[in-house]
């Protein structure tokens, strides 16, 4: 079947602008997972989310970067205002509640 | 939090050499989980283990969660082995994984 998707693949942006990120889970994964890859870094975990709700947003890096998610689908993730700092990958991953979790391509953002 | 290091760092190899990944983890852990990062930045699962050995292929891990780490063996390798190796770790009752730093992987012809 489908595998977890993202879009844009890359996003070249001016700092000061915002951005908007998404992520189609896997059909029926009721689990949603954003990461942040520096590069040459391993994976920060961002935000997760269980169904529509958000129980962890404690990897969120500033009040610039929000998400939110339509029921157990879609998900974006904003960044406010961007700055050269935000240049990095960003990856999204879905599983069932407490297991496996299988990653999309990853949105790479480059503030200019 | 948990810590959670990989070794070696950096990993050169001759194509068809084998090869032992180490990952440690300061914690007990709820599961495991082993990805080959591609030249393209894809993350691949590897496997899901949170303890015992399970194989796939030329590729097999062993976790033994009681000392607190896990090993993940290359045999045979192939140039379509390079990439980065991460583990993570489950951490919380809400399946936040927490990754190593990586293990960088090149197989030369």
């Amino acid at each position: 079947g489908a595998g977890v998707s993202q879009s844009p693949s890359n996003k070249v942006t001016e700092k000061g602008k915002d951005v908007e990120l998404r992520c189609d889970p896997i059909s029926g994964h009721t689990a949603l997972y954003w990461y942040r890859q520096r590069l040459g870094q391993g994976l920060e975990f961002l935000i997760y989310f269980q169904g529509n709700s958000a129980p962890d947003k404690s990897g969120l890096p500033s009040d610039r970067f929000s998400a939110e998610r339509t029921g157990e689908s879609v998900s974006t993730l904003t960044i406010q205002r961007t700055q050269q700092e935000d240049s990095a990958v960003y990856l999204c991953a879905s599983s069932l509640t407490l297991a496996e979790q299988y990653f999309g391509p990853g949105t790479r953002l480059t503030v200019t | 939090g948990i810590q959670v290091e990989q070794s070696p760092p950096d990993l050169i190899l001759q194509e068809g050499a084998n090869s032992t990944l180490r990952c440690n983890f300061s914690d007990s852990v709820n599961n495991l989980q082993w990805f080959h990062q591609n030249p393209w930045g894809q993350l691949i699962n590897l496997f899901y283990i949170p303890s015992g050995t399970k194989q796939n292929g030329r590729l097999s891990a062993t976790t033994v969660a009681t000392e607190r780490y896990s090993l993940l063996y290359i045999s045979s390798s192939q140039t379509t082995d390079s990439g980065v190796y991460f583990c993570a770790v489950l951490t919380d009752s809400w399946g936040k994984l927490q990754f190593g730093a990586g293990t960088q992987v090149v197989v030369t012809p």
